[in-house]
């Protein structure tokens, strides 16, 4: 199984900021990454699918980036709203492992 | 508007049984692959079952873990997608949630929660 490592864990972050998570493959996983936010007591919601490429309704301060076995969340200039914790996943094939996830927390 | 809503969480006992369903709306449920994750704080996220469109012949996948225990099926006439799960342990207990995968995990239900515990 492909196993993503996913850092930093946690990150206490001022409004305005920019922060960059990252997440590494065990293995080459050809861009077949997606990345997820997830607030307290709800459910994940797609951000960013196939590495790049922002789901729909998705603010422009969000970007992903990365190939091969690395990757990364950008956000731009955070937003309160953009608090939560976020996960990254492989599609290479199944198990689609997750990462352990980023825990985003207001400074 | 697209929607998920599971159902058919709750207690059960070890070595018990419990279905889940998730009944789907507001995208085209024949053409989509769909997906149980389930989430605990031991684990964190954890992709469960997949079940692939008429197109890729209803093709089933699981993860290690429930494979032999769990069954994934769907019923397109009633844009619904079912999680069969037999002999329970203790390590199943979290929030499980229904995902439509097209590019990836695109839509999510508000998760039921399964508890399993003597």
């Amino acid at each position: 199984d492909i196993q993503m490592t996913q850092s930093p864990a946690s990150l206490s972050v001022s409004v305005g900021e920019t922060v960059t998570i990252t997440c590494r493959a065990s293995e080459n996983i050809y861009s077949n990454l997606a990345w997820y936010q997830q607030k307290q007591g709800k459910s994940p919601q797609l951000l960013v699918y196939a590495a790049t490429n922002l789901a729909d309704g998705v603010p422009s301060r969000f970007s992903g980036s990365g190939s091969g076995t690395q990757y990364s969340l950008k956000i731009n200039s955070l937003q309160s709203e953009d608090f939560g914790s976020y996960y990254c996943q492989h599609f290479w094939g199944t198990p689609y492992t997750f990462g352990g996830g980023t825990k985003l927390e207001i400074k | 508007e697209v929607k998920l809503e599971e159902s058919g969480g709750g207690l059960v006992q070890p070595g018990g049984s419990m279905k889940l369903s998730c009944a789907a709306s507001g995208f085209t449920f024949s053409d989509a692959w769909m997906d149980w994750v389930r989430q605990s704080p031991e684990k964190g996220l954890e992709w469960v079952a997949e079940i692939r469109s008429k197109a890729n012949n209803h093709a089933t996948y699981y993860a290690e873990s429930v494979k032999g225990r769990f069954t994934i099926s769907r019923d397109d006439s009633k844009s619904s997608v079912y999680l069969q799960m037999n002999s329970l342990r203790a390590e199943d207990t979290g929030i499980y949630y229904c995902t439509g995968h097209y590019y990836g995990f695109d839509y999510w239900g508000q998760g039921t929660t399964l508890t399993v515990s003597s």
